[in-house]
């Protein structure tokens, strides 16, 4: 079945350092989304992607597409403590929508 | 403002019951779904409804069953045929009725249920 594997499972940073979270699909996505859960919270939307090789930037986070449309990736510049959650891709098919296992990230002040 | 709404926040079950999970929009979105979310599981689907009076299962559907009588209401009933339900339960909406990537997700802040 249509799968997105999402890698790393956990990442424990020190504030400042950067942070990447890379999602994978064995076949082609039709569009690519990205949410971010705060700790007891629920998921919310970041940004959605569509084209081939896209990249878009929301102040510090920079999220990309893969040329393939099979990959993408959310990069995290500075990491602040406002930063922690765990973050969720979503990898969209013809008529499906699949969501990574998620990342969660933890930043040390 | 507009948003889902979920109750209970939190729920305790007995082995054996049934239980109820409310979820309430008012964003006038066409597609609801319901999600279960496990550690380092990701969410999983349980059921998902395009319009009113109609509903399809997800992924996980087994034990859970669902009812779309009105646009605003998705309620969840877990039953006691679901094996594990110990989990954290996400309702979303959505716009448009169909289970794309395009479609951009809202979720409420979710329900707990723990069975003793």
């Amino acid at each position: 079945g249509q799968q997105v594997m999402q890698i790393p499972q956990y990442q424990h940073v020190q504030e400042g350092e950067d942070f990447t979270t890379y999602c994978n699909s064995s076949t082609t996505l039709s569009n690519i989304q990205w949410y971010k859960q705060r700790p007891g919270g629920h998921p919310v939307f970041l940004i959605q992607l569509v084209k081939s090789g896209e990249v878009k930037k929301q102040k510090r986070l920079t999220f990309q597409f893969g040329e393939a449309k099979k990959n993408s990736s959310l990069h995290i510049t500075a990491t602040q403590t406002t930063d922690v959650g765990t973050y969720f891709c979503a990898g969209g098919f013809n008529n499906d929508m699949r969501f990574g296992a998620g990342t969660r990230l933890t930043v040390k002040p | 403002d507009g948003g889902i709404t979920q109750s209970p926040k939190y729920l305790f079950r007995k082995e054996g019951q049934n239980v109820t999970l409310s979820c309430e929009q008012n964003l006038n979105h066409d597609a609801m779904y319901w999600y279960r979310q496990d550690p380092g599981q990701g969410l999983r689907l349980i059921y998902y409804s395009q319009i009113v009076n109609d509903f399809q299962k997800g992924d996980i559907a087994e034990g859970y069953s669902v009812s779309r009588e009105k646009k605003e209401s998705f309620p969840l009933t877990v039953t006691s045929a679901q094996k594990n339900p110990t989990a954290f339960y996400l309702c979303a909406s959505s716009i448009v009725g169909r289970l794309s990537g395009a479609n951009v997700l809202t979720f409420g802040a979710g329900s707990r249920l723990t069975v003793l």
